[in-house]
């Protein structure tokens, strides 16, 4: 199974500051076609994960800008630029490009 | 507006079985692909099974290969996870997920809580 490794564990960050999580595949996620199944989740305390970046780069529709996406074959990069209280939670991201699908430990993004 | 509403978690003892439940409103279900994700308390996600939109297809994790099974009535929008010899391990929040594409889950539900002790 691809295994996925995020760093750092825990990110704490002052509001209004730039938060960067890490994520690293131990294969390469660029599928056959040449897309890179590459998503990015949050999942905020006590709810369901939400989608926030697919296919490495590619934005959900009602997330805000701060937030980017970015990397290549086995090494990707999520960025949230001016954090805010309500981006506290958990950050997975997880590959889609080789069955089983796996997800990395999460990222818990805190305030300081 | 999408929704995909579990049901059908519990308690339930070690070697026991359960059927969880899902179903989905707001979209065409027989177009996407749905899956089933888990987490177990205070740990990450975990990717459990995955059916095509005719059911014709279905992947599991090796770890419930062989006791989970995963399948949808395409006709009642609903999507099931019957999981047999159940284990302590398999304690989890199990959520339903429709899948955007090559496991980029664009939706979830709210989760069901099984219990197995």
């Amino acid at each position: 199974d691809v295994v996925m490794t995020q760093s750092p564990l825990s990110l704490p960050v002052t509001l209004g500051q730039s938060a960067s999580f890490s994520c690293r595949s131990s294969q390469s996620l660029v599928y056959i076609d040449g897309n890179t199944h590459l998503t990015w989740f949050q999942q905020r305390p006590g709810q369901s994960p939400r989608r926030l970046i697919y296919k490495v780069s590619n934005r959900d529709s009602g997330v805000p800008d701060r937030f980017s996406g970015s990397g290549s074959g086995t090494d990707f990069t999520l960025i949230i630029s001016r954090v805010e209280a309500e981006d506290v939670g958990i950050y997975y991201c997880m590959q889609g490009t080789h069955w089983p699908y796996t997800f990395g430990q999460g990222t818990k993004l805190e305030i300081k | 507006e999408v929704q995909l509403v579990e049901s059908g978690g519990g308690l339930v003892q070690p070697g026991g079985s359960l059927r969880v439940s899902c179903v989905v409103s707001g979209f065409n279900f027989n177009v996407y692909w749905m899956s089933w994700v888990r987490q177990a308390p205070g740990k990450g996600l975990e990717w459990v099974a995955h059916i095509k939109n005719d059911g014709s297809e279905d992947y599991y994790v090796d770890s419930v290969k062989g006791r989970f099974t995963i399948s949808r009535d395409n006709g009642k929008n609903s999507l099931y996870l019957q999981m047999n010899s159940l284990r302590a391990d398999d304690t989890a929040v199990y959520y339903c997920a429709r899948d955007g594409g090559w496991g980029a889950v664009d939706f979830w539900g709210q989760g069901t809580l099984v219990t197995v002790s």
